[in-house]
Parts: C-alpha cells; structure tokens; sequence
C-alpha cells in the first residue's frame, strides 16, 4: 500500500496568518495516464470532509483562493493564507493513483 | 445538486451482519464511480472500496476485503454496503462518497457494534 505521511499532526495558527501542511507518499503519485491523483479535504467539526484541492493544484468549486496546492511526484504542499475562522479543522490528502487509496494521518489546524 | 444520503446504521451485535445505503440524487448516478470510507471514532480516514459505473468492477482494501461487500442498483440510485462478522473494530461513521476522487461526501452514518 502507498503510505501517505501527512505533517505535521497539529498547527496552531493565527487569524489571518498563513498554514502550510505537506503530505508525502512512499512511491510516485504519477499515474501511468500521466495525471497525478493527489487530493485535499477540510474535515470541520461534526461534518463530512469536503474536497478542497484536487489532483494537487486544482481548486474545487466554490473553494476560495487562498487555498492552493502544489507538488509533484512524492511531495505535495497545502497552503492557506489569510487563515479565516471557517478554515480550523482536520485536514487531509487523498492519493487515488494507486490502489488501495490511502489517506494521509490529517493535521489538525487550530488557533495559536 | 448533489446528495448523497446514508441510512442503515445503528448498535449492532459482534458477530453480526448490517446492510447499509446511500441514495443518490442531482447528478446522474451512472455516470460516477462510487466509494465508501469509515472514520472510527476520533481517528482519521479509512478508505474501504469503490465500485464503477455499471459493477462490472469492485475493489477493496485488502485488509477489508472479507468483511465487507459493495453493490449498486442504478435504477434506484443507490450505492450498498454489506458487513459481515462485525467486530468493535468496525464501530465507526460510514460515508458514501461519489467518484474516486471524493468529490462530495455524504453525511454519514454511525455503526456501533456492541453487546
């Protein structure tokens, strides 16, 4: 299976700061059609996850800018800037390349 | 829009057997690859399967693989799981999600095993 490290685990952040959470992946996210299956979602108390990112870099609809995703390969890169309120909860990654899918750990974003 | 309703769950005995569902609406249904992924309490994300567009595929985490079974009914818009030989371990939220990418999620449904 396709480990998924996802770190850190906790990230205490301000209002309005910035976030960064990394994920990386024990072989190559590359799938053989050339697409990179490597997704994001916000896991907000209570709720479903819902997908924020998908395949690294692309914002889901009505997902707002600040986030962004990048990476490539094994080593893929969540940012959030100008963290809001909204945006505390569990994040995680998705890789959907290989099976069986397999999630990161989730990092637990929080103010400082 | 897109739904995605879970139903089916509840206390159920080691040992015993629990069907779940999850009725889709707003999207057409056959058009989708279908998974189901369980959270246990406090815990994260567990991928347990997918299923294509006609059932004429079906994978399952491997370490899964005996307990659980994955089917649809297109007529009906519904996606199905069946556990079997429920254990403690299996005591979680069970969500429906559509496409293998996740791209929206169900609310979820809470099965607990117990005696």
């Amino acid at each position: 299976d396709v480990v998924m490290t996802q770190t850190p685990v906790s990230l205490p952040v301000s209002l309005g700061g910035q976030a960064s959470i990394s994920c990386r992946s024990s072989q190559s996210l590359v799938h053989s059609n050339g697409n990179t299956y490597l997704h994001w979602y916000l896991q907000k108390p209570g709720q479903s996850p819902q997908l924020l990112i998908y395949r690294v870099s692309n914002r889901f609809s009505g997902v707002p800018d600040r986030f962004s995703g990048s990476g490539s390969g094994t080593d893929f890169t969540l940012k959030i800037s100008r963290v809001e309120p909204e945006d505390l909860g569990d994040y995680y990654c998705l890789q959907s390349t290989h099976f069986p899918r397999t999630f990161g750990g989730g990092t637990k974003l929080e103010l400082k | 829009e897109v739904k995605l309703v879970e139903s089916g769950g509840g206390l159920v005995q080691p040992g015993r057997s629990l069907k779940l569902s999850c009725a889709a609406s707003g999207f057409n249904f056959n058009d989708y690859w279908m998974g189901w992924v369980r959270q246990a309490p406090g815990k994260g994300l567990e991928w347990i399967g997918e299923i294509n567009k006609d059932s004429s595929t079906i994978n399952y985490t491997p370490s899964l693989k005996d307990k659980f079974t994955i089917s649809r009914d297109n007529a009906q818009n519904t996606l199905y799981l069946q556990m079997s030989k429920l254990g403690s371990e299996d005591t979680a939220i069970y969500y429906c999600a559509r496409s293998l990418g996740a791209d929206y999620w169900g609310q979820g449904v809470m099965v607990t095993v117990s005696s």
